[in-house]
């Protein structure tokens, strides 16, 4: 089965400061992507990354940054320097393909605020 | 960028009753999904259509639901008789050909039932 797991429900920083979301995953597949969405308070999901099971190189996008760690099956999400627009739902995800299934399987999210 | 859009944006409706809920896929995606989120908690998967058929559906997509793509370009959710348990927001996806893409989601339809 595939499963995400977000174990952070809610997180509170200060402005400025970094904050690391955790996101670990499960799956038999031996190809797989994963993903980030983030879920601003207007409520639409905006994609954020993909990253595909065969390429652990690290990827930094302005003040975001991800951790690929296959050995721990991880997929963790960096905000450098937060501001207050990152405050929102975040949610890790994955698409893997185990006997034909081509869904998306999302994490339970972290809530998470900025505060100013 | 290409778009997924979903109408309508509320829907209100009273326990029992049947709702449409309509997406536009963008045009050469192949792959189409409806997920729902309860207020507060995951996304979660409903159910996905491929060439013309369901490829998976989850435990949460009875028979009160069915999907529909009846004329190529429109993708439906239908809730037979809705519960108050149905209300939630419904996001309508599609992806791409190639089975490494990204889902490209609808900004939703909220459904509140009465």
């Amino acid at each position: 089965a595939q499963k995400v797991t977000q174990a952070q429900t809610e997180i509170s920083v200060v402005e400025k400061e970094d904050v690391t979301l955790d996101c670990v995953y499960e799956t038999r597949d031996t190809t797989y992507y994963l993903f980030w969405y983030k879920q601003p308070p207007s409520g639409e999901l905006v994609f954020l990354i993909r990253r595909n099971s065969f390429d652990e190189q690290n990827e930094i996008s302005g003040r975001y940054s991800w951790n690929f760690q296959k050995s721990t099956s991880s997929f963790n999400f960096t905000i450098t320097a937060s501001q207050v627009v990152d405050s929102a739902v975040y949610f890790c995800a994955l698409r893997a393909f185990f006997q034909g299934a081509q869904k998306l399987v999302f994490g339970q999210g972290t809530r998470l605020t900025i505060n100013p | 960028e290409p778009e997924v859009t979903q109408t309508p944006s509320h829907q209100v409706t009273q326990m029992g009753q049947e709702v449409i809920l309509r997406c536009v896929p963008i045009s050469n995606h192949l792959y189409f999904y409806w997920y729902r989120q309860i207020l507060g908690q995951k996304v979660e998967f409903l159910v996905s259509f491929y060439n013309n058929e369901i490829s998976e559906k989850s435990e949460i997509f009875d028979d009160q639901f069915s999907v529909e793509r009846p004329d190529g370009s429109n993708f439906t959710l239908k809730i037979r008789s809705t519960k108050l348990e149905d209300s939630a927001m419904y996001f309508c996806a599609s992806s791409g050909p190639a089975t490494n893409e990204k889902l490209f989601f609808g900004s939703g339809t909220q459904l509140s039932v009465l």
